[in-house]
């Protein structure tokens, strides 16, 4: 099973600040199989970046994803009220899919 | 539009066994993989098992594999899961959740809560 570690666990910002996330996994993810998806209290998550870097239907391009083998970076240039949220990076390149454990990201 | 619609959600008792459904709607349902996930409270997202367009395949998490089952009616747009012998750590938010052609779960429903106690 890869497991997945974001970090760090909780992102305290103001908005127009850069926001950079990490997630890093136990094995080599295949063929760039990393998705970010976005969480809000009481919501269901939604899927922002796949394909380690390609934006999801709708998703503005302040969010872009980069990164390969074990190391992937979601970053949010610049942060909107509505960007403070939680944040889970997915890996679904094998079995079982797995996610991190979240980075919040929350208003200074 | 892609709708998915839970269902079947409630207060269950250790040993249990609780139904859920997602009516899916908004897109060819029978040609789409699709999955559930879970969110205890205050936790993370943990995935639990996918099946693939026809149901001939399943996939399932350790922590459920033997006790949850996985099926879909494609002729009524219909994914469900079957929980039996559930514990209190099952105790979650269930989301049912469409998987795009690349494997990554582009579509989620709004969830359905699943509270196992006595």
């Amino acid at each position: 099973e890869i497991v997945l570690t974001q970090s760090p666990g909780t992102l305290s910002l103001s908005p127009g600040e850069r926001a950079t996330l990490s997630c890093r996994a136990s094995q080599s993810v295949t063929s760039y199989y990393l998705a970010w998806y976005q969480q809000k209290p009481g919501q269901a998550p939604r899927l922002l970046i796949y394909g380690a870097s390609s934006r999801a239907t709708g998703i503005p391009d302040r969010f872009s994803g980069s990164g390969s083998g074990t190391d992937f970076t979601l970053t949010i240039s610049r942060l909107e009220p509505e960007d403070f949220a939680v944040y889970y990076c997915q890996q679904y390149g094998s079995s079982p899919r797995t996610f991190g454990q979240g980075t919040k990201v929350e208003i200074k | 539009e892609v709708q998915l619609l839970e269902s079947g959600g409630g207060l269950v008792q250790p040993g249990g066994s609780l139904r859920l459904s997602c009516a899916a709607s908004g897109f060819t349902f029978s040609s789409y993989a699709m999955s559930w996930v879970r969110q205890a409270p205050g936790r993370g997202l943990e995935w639990l098992s996918s099946v693939t367009e026809s149901g001939g395949s399943t996939y399932y998490a350790d922590s459920v594999k033997g006790r949850f089952t996985i099926s879909r009616d494609n002729s009524k747009n219909t994914l469900s899961l079957q929980m039996n012998n559930l514990r209190a750590e099952d105790t979650a938010v269930y989301y049912c959740a469409k998987i795009a052609t690349d494997g990554s779960f582009d579509y989620w429903g709004q969830g359905t809560l699943v509270t196992v106690s006595s």
